[in-house]
Parts: C-alpha cells; sequence; structure tokens
C-alpha cells in the first residue's frame, strides 16, 4: 500500500508565476490535510478536505491560496502568483475517515522556493 | 485557542542514553496526540497515537504517555541510538476540525 506521494518534491518558482502542488492520499483515504513550514518555523495547518468538499480553511491565507480535492484525482494546493515569502516546505496528509479517531499520514513534502 | 510546547527546544546525549521529550498543551478538550519524527528535509513519520482515553502507547523502544487532564505528554526513548538523531514533533487534535496542531519540536542529537 503507497504511501501519501506529493509531486514535485522541489519547485522552483519566480515571484509572480502560479505554483500547483500535488497530493495522492493513500489508497482507501478520503480525506486529505494541508500544512505549511515555513523556514524557523513550526508545521501550520492550511486546509482540510474530502472529496469534492472544503471542510475546514481557516488557516488558508485569504488570497493567492485555493485548495481542491476533486472526485478523481489528486488534491491540489495551488498558490498564484507567488511571492518570497511564500518559501516553504508544503506537506499533505491523509486519513481514512474524521481525524478525530485516525492517524493523519504524511506525505514528503513538498519543497517551495521562490526566487 | 490550543496552543502546544515543547521542551526541551534541543538536546544533545550520549548513546545509550534513556530520554524524556516533553509536550504541553492548554487546551485539555484533545481528541488525541500523535508523536513525529522528522529528519533534515524530509517528511513526518508518525511513531505513536495516543487517544484521549488511553494513558500511554509503546512501540519498541518509544513509549508515549499523555495526561489529560493536565494538558502534557511525555515521550520516552530508551536505550538511545545515533539513528534516533532527529525532530522530534507532538501534535494534539481537537476533533472539531480535524486539524493537527504542532508543537515546536525538540531537536535531538545522539552522540556515538
Amino acid at each position: 500500500n503507497a504511501g501519501v506521494m506529493q509531486n514535485p518534491r522541489h519547485l522552483v518558482r519566480r515571484r509572480g508565476q502560479e505554483a500547483r502542488l500535488r497530493c495522492s492520499p493513500m489508497k482507501g483515504h478520503s480525506h486529505v490535510y494541508w500544512y505549511r513550514q515555513l523556514p524557523e518555523e513550526g508545521l501550520k495547518f492550511m486546509v482540510y478536505l474530502q472529496k469534492e468538499n472544503i471542510i475546514d480553511e481557516s488557516g488558508m491565507p485569504k488570497e493567492r491560496f485555493s485548495a481542491e480535492f476533486p472526485k478523481e484525482g489528486p488534491s491540489i494546493l495551488r498558490i498564484q502568483q507567488v511571492v518570497r515569502g511564500d518559501s516553504a516546505a508544503y506537506f499533505c496528509a491523509s486519513s481514512p475517515r474524521t481525524a478525530g479517531f485516525y492517524e493523519q499520514y504524511f506525505g514528503p513534502g513538498t519543497r517551495l522556493t521562490v526566487t | 485557542k490550543q496552543e502546544v510546547t515543547q521542551i526541551p527546544a534541543a538536546l544533545s546525549v550520549p548513546e545509550g542514553e534513556n530520554l524524556v521529550l516533553n509536550c504541553s498543551f492548554t487546551d485539555s478538550a484533545i481528541y488525541n496526540l500523535q508523536w513525529f519524527r522528522q529528519d533534515p528535509g524530509k517528511g513526518l513519520t508518525s511513531l505513536l497515537l495516543i487517544q484521549s482515553s488511553q494513558r500511554e502507547q509503546t512501540s519498541g523502544r518509544l513509549n508515549a504517555s499523555l495526561d489529560k487532564s493536565s494538558g502534557r505528554s511525555t515521550l520516552y526513548i530508551a536505550a538511545s541510538q545515533p539513528g534516533d538523531s532527529a525532530t522530534y514533533l507532538c501534535a494534539v487534535n481537537g476533533g472539531a476540525t480535524n486539524k493537527l496542531i504542532f508543537g515546536t519540536g525538540t531537536l535531538l542529537a545522539v552522540q556515538p
């Protein structure tokens, strides 16, 4: 059973470009979470999605950031018009059901560098 | 607002020592608590998950305890090895929104 997969592992974008980060949850998992780890800071929750639904986006910046988890295919975290402050490691996690009782399994992360 | 703190921020021990990492949280209304390991430049590896109704969990040389009422968890590592060197993170799940609130981490170095 493959783990949570994220791609790309490393992404370099110039200021003003768009970044698209992909996450494929573990097989059988229908809940996806995105977290961000800024340099020298801890991991912070961004958004929680189920298939075709955003459940909690309280950690998402108000502008330029969006996330989706379509019926088919991976979850996508999209950052428009990137700025240097977006440089960070973005981690995706998945769980089989409501995470109140189930572990979240993390992917290897995507390291975004904005030049 | 839930806040999670880990002490110490960094720890260096000689190989073979037993050690304890501490995690405290301000809101005792949690569903579970997870301990993770993160190697430099890598993702997170889940070590132990303790449900709110449990007092402790064990996996190999690792033992994690949970005292919800006092807002504390400890991760005990027995007979430490250089391969245990990593950052250890604890995270609490408040349940209502299913998001994990992470601590600041403890950077562990085990000297051979």
